[in-house]
């Protein structure tokens, strides 16, 4: 069935640092991308999506692009702040019902 | 836009015990999300309504579980019997009729079965 792979561990970086998250995923059809961010005490948020090949998700500085040759959504921010300490989700929905199917997450720890 | 909002929001209860969770989704949106997030792991699929029909259930909805969303508005999940295993977060998510359109998560509830 549908899955998608994060890459293992926490991500540990100091303020200011190049992030990369990341994401494989093993798909039928044509399914959407999404990265979801869970602040600590929060609820899940989405963070950026992209519904098709070659789209560019982004928002905050945050940037995911839809490869389907490689099938890999990796998500990246080219200077992280101390407040994008949270747990990051790539998340795969199928055409139709549209219920989401998650990667493990990875947490990110900013240091200032 | 109140958001999602889910009570309660934390459960202990007794293994054996049954317990019922409440998911209120934003007011215009269709469809309702049950998942299921332990520890470490990504939300898992457990079930999803649109409007008052249940329309899919994973197989990690075992017979002790059943959610209902009687009027097509707020959504129950009911875990009869619980086991040291049904120890997890409860999301609720809810969303429009457009495919592919965005889940909107809850804080969910946290319940711990000692």
């Amino acid at each position: 069935g549908d899955s998608v792979t994060q890459m293992e561990g926490p991500v540990t970086l100091s303020e200011e640092a190049f992030l990369t998250i990341n994401c494989t995923y093993t798909a039928t059809g044509y399914p959407s991308l999404f990265w979801y961010v869970q602040y600590p005490g929060e609820g899940l948020q989405l963070l950026l999506k992209a519904t098709k090949a070659d789209d560019k998700g982004s928002n905050k500085g945050f940037e995911a692009t839809y490869r389907k040759e490689t099938t890999s959504f990796h998500l990246e921010k080219g200077s992280v702040q101390v407040s994008d300490s949270a747990v990051y989700f790539c998340a795969l929905g199928g055409y139709g019902n549209n219920r989401l199917a998650f990667g493990k997450g990875n947490q990110v720890v900013v240091i200032p | 836009d109140t958001g999602v909002s889910q009570d309660p929001r934390h459960k202990i209860t007794k293994r054996g015990q049954n317990v019922t969770f409440r998911c209120d989704p934003i007011s215009e949106h269709n469809r309702l999300y049950w998942y299921r997030q332990t520890l470490g792991q990504g939300p898992e699929f457990l079930t999803y309504f649109q409007n008052e029909a249940q329309l899919e259930k994973s197989r990690l909805l075992s017979d002790r579980f059943s959610a209902e969303r009687p009027k097509g508005s707020f959504s129950t999940l009911e875990i009869q019997r619980t086991e040291q295993g049904d120890s997890a977060m409860y999301l609720c998510a809810s969303g429009g009729l457009a495919a592919l359109e965005t889940q909107y998560f809850g804080p969910g509830t946290r319940l711990l079965v000692l």
